[in-house]
């Protein structure tokens, strides 16, 4: 069974820096993609990032690009998130995500989420 | 960035009723279409990828169609454990997008 848990989450200043865990489980994590998205309270799903199965190739969303950096450690089996100069629209719950590369290109399998709160 | 807009954004049904929600990309997007259910709290939840593709263990009173630019979502009988939130989503091209979200509420 597939299971996603995240942690790290907190609160932290505008400006700060904060690193999310995602701890993977039930499957092969060296052999799949993975991903964030990310929900602000009361709000829709905002795709956030996604790391191809090897971590050679990332994506990020124009409004993380170059504050945040995905990255997997398969040794740990880990996804993590580093986010610095956050922001207070950065707050939200963040969810990492298993993601189907090719041929199908979807999120199959969620975590719970870890909430992040940028406030000063 | 392909914006992805659904509607409506709420409706109201019935146990038994038939559903639709409509997604529409900004552009065409072949069938890289999925959709997601989201209950209170709770994580989203795959049900449709590649626009009509069940996933597995999701009930068959559910189904997805289109392509191009013009989706749907289809609850052919909406059942108690159905009430939720639903997001289309595009895998087309980077940046991801999701659409706004369609509420489901029992009337």
């Amino acid at each position: 069974e597939v299971h996603l848990l995240e942690s790290g989450g907190g609160l932290v200043r505008p400006g700060g820096s904060l690193r999310v865990s995602c701890a993977a489980s039930g499957f092969t994590f060296t052999t799949n993609a993975m991903g964030w998205v990310r929900q602000a309270p009361g709000k829709g799903l905002e795709w956030v990032s996604v790391i191809s199965e090897t971590g050679v190739t990332t994506h990020y969303a124009d409004s993380v690009k170059g504050r945040f950096t995905v990255s997997k450690d398969t040794s740990k089996n880990t996804l993590y998130l580093q986010m610095n100069s956050l922001r207070a629209e950065d707050t939200a719950l963040y969810y990492c995500a298993k993601y189907i590369w090719e041929p199908d290109r979807a999120f199959d399998f969620w975590g719970q989420g870890t909430m992040v709160t940028v406030s000063s | 960035d392909i914006q992805m807009t659904q509607s409506p954004s709420s409706l109201s049904a019935s146990v038994g009723d038939r559903v639709t929600i409509t997604c529409r990309a900004s552009q065409s997007i072949s069938t890289y279409l999925n959709w997601y259910q989201q209950k209170p709290g709770k994580a989203p939840k795959l049900l449709i990828y590649a626009a009509s593709s069940l996933q597995g263990g999701v009930p068959s009173r559910f189904s997805g169609s289109g392509s191009g630019a013009h989706f749907t979502l289809t609850i052919s009988s909406l059942q108690p454990e159905d009430f939720a939130t639903y997001y289309c989503q595009q895998s087309h091209s980077n940046p991801l997008t999701f659409g706004g979200g369609t509420k489901v509420e029992i009337k």
